[in-house]
């Protein structure tokens, strides 16, 4: 089955320590991304990967760090610089990437609950 | 920075009725619209893509308003299982903002 596999589901993590948050598609996309989700909030975008070996900041990349070594895989490292990491991280993948023109959805994996305490 | 914007509802509406939600962008440089669902605790799902000329999947019907800049959803006969938050989804192409920018979404509840 074709799909976009994150884990754990759930993680908690002390404060000050650094915690690797996976994500990997199979579905032969190039573009991938990290969103964040709080409570009644939209998502917001942390980075995006439109090729292997490249990435680019999103609007809140800061304590947030990525790679992008293989297609199908796509690392999210939430620093102990990130003042507030608790949330809700979702990946997502599509076909291109957004320097693409034309309708190019977004698909998701379930998400990563991350607390910090 | 308010670029797309949506009533967060909830919208509470008995079995069988018919609701319309809207969103409004604030970019007219936007390329292309969506609607994704999202039910509670759980990751957004594509629901439909919005086409210049309007769509309709079964029950559901997207339209665009470029001119006033506007996407609307309507669903018709609805079921419980429509209960969700529903995300309007606008793409701007070029830099960091070409990525899909989301609403923070309508919550419907479909009651018995």
């Amino acid at each position: 089955d074709g799909g976009i596999t994150q884990s754990p589901k759930y993680l908690f993590r002390k404060e000050g320590q650094n915690v690797t948050l996976s994500c990997e598609q199979n579905l032969n996309h190039d573009a991938m991304y990290w969103y964040r989700q709080d409570p009644g909030q939209g998502l917001r975008l942390i980075y995006y990967s439109q090729i292997v070996n490249d990435f680019q900041k999103g609007d809140i990349a800061e304590g947030y760090s990525v790679s992008r070594e293989k297609k199908e895989s796509f690392p999210l490292t939430v620093t102990s610089a990130q003042k507030n990491p608790t949330a809700f991280y979702l990946c997502a993948s599509s076909i291109f990437g957004p320097a693409t023109t034309g309708y190019n959805e977004q698909y998701f994996g379930p998400g990563t609950r991350l607390t910090v305490t | 920075r308010k670029e797309v914007e949506q009533d967060p509802g909830p919208f509470n509406v008995p079995e069988g009725a018919t609701v319309a939600f809207n969103c409004t962008y604030s970019n007219s440089a936007s390329q292309s619209f969506f609607w994704y669902r999202q039910d509670c605790r759980k990751e957004p799902k594509l629901l439909m893509s919005v086409y210049s000329s309007g769509n309709e999947d079964g029950r559901f019907t997207a339209q665009l308003n470029r001119a006033s800049q506007y996407i609307s959803l309507l669903i018709r006969d609805s079921k419980l299982s429509d209960s969700a938050t529903y995300l309007c989804v606008v793409t701007f192409y070029g830099g960091s903002q070409g990525n899909l920018i989301f609403g923070k979404g309508t919550k419907l509840s479909v009651k018995p």
